[in-house]
């Protein structure tokens, strides 16, 4: 499996868009990019995937650069509920984590 | 609430002894997965099931750790001698994988088991 870059930590402030980047420069053509988070002592919650084509949801928007070598995750309005550590990840034969990018929301 | 449950929620025990943890994934997956992480790490791939069949395991899972799925619906992760080491969240996740399906189903993971070994 392609593997990620993303930055360690980042702050956002309370209201503002969150831009998490990711990087995926390995990346083969049938492979797709998922964003789960992590809140403290919880389980991996799903937020967004896609492949090609730039995706929306109720959470978040996903976008894909046309080379697909980065990626990144958009919050469009942050709130606290939204501190957690987020993970890019790259899927084809597996689901495999690195250590995410610990966004924490600033009041 | 119709997600992936998975019990205890916490377990302490006193190494050497037997664990065993429950997954109930969302009812009409699949698949079944088990994950580990441990303090400061994003999850780490155990093992998987499709139905009641286990159809791979990583290498971080030594002989002590069996996980069965007997009716291809809950599943049970078993630590046997269990060693500080293992003293980790045990994380369990569902998906619904179509005939062709790899891991690029969207999995949904249960709150985990946290474990602490004494």
């Amino acid at each position: 499996d392609a593997k990620t870059t993303q930055p360690t930590s980042m702050d956002c402030a309370e209201g503002r868009a969150a831009n998490l980047p990711c990087n995926h420069s390995t990346i083969s053509g049938n492979e797709y990019v998922y964003w789960y988070r992590q809140i403290h002592s919880q389980g991996p919650q799903y937020i967004i995937h896609g492949l090609k084509n730039n995706e929306t949801n109720e959470m978040a928007s996903l976008i894909i650069t046309e080379d697909r070598k980065s990626s990144t995750l958009i919050l469009p309005h942050a709130t606290l509920r939204d501190t957690a550590v987020y993970y890019c990840i790259v899927v084809g034969e597996k689901l495999t984590f690195g250590t995410g990018t610990r966004l924490t929301i600033i009041p | 609430d119709t997600g992936v449950s998975q019990n205890p929620r916490h377990k302490i025990t006193k190494r050497g002894q037997n664990v065993t943890f429950r997954c109930d994934p969302i009812s009409e997956h699949n698949r079944l997965y088990w994950y580990r992480q441990t303090l400061g790490q994003g999850p780490e791939f155990l093992t998987y099931f499709q139905n009641e069949a286990q159809l791979e395991k990583s290498r971080l899972l030594s002989d002590r750790f069996s996980a069965e799925r007997p009716k291809g619906s809950f599943s049970t992760l078993e630590i046997q001698r269990t060693e500080q080491g293992d003293s980790a969240m045990y994380l369990c996740a569902s998906s619904l994988a179509g005939t062709g399906g790899s891991f690029t189903d969207t999995q949904y993971f249960g709150p985990g088991t946290r474990l602490t070994v004494l």
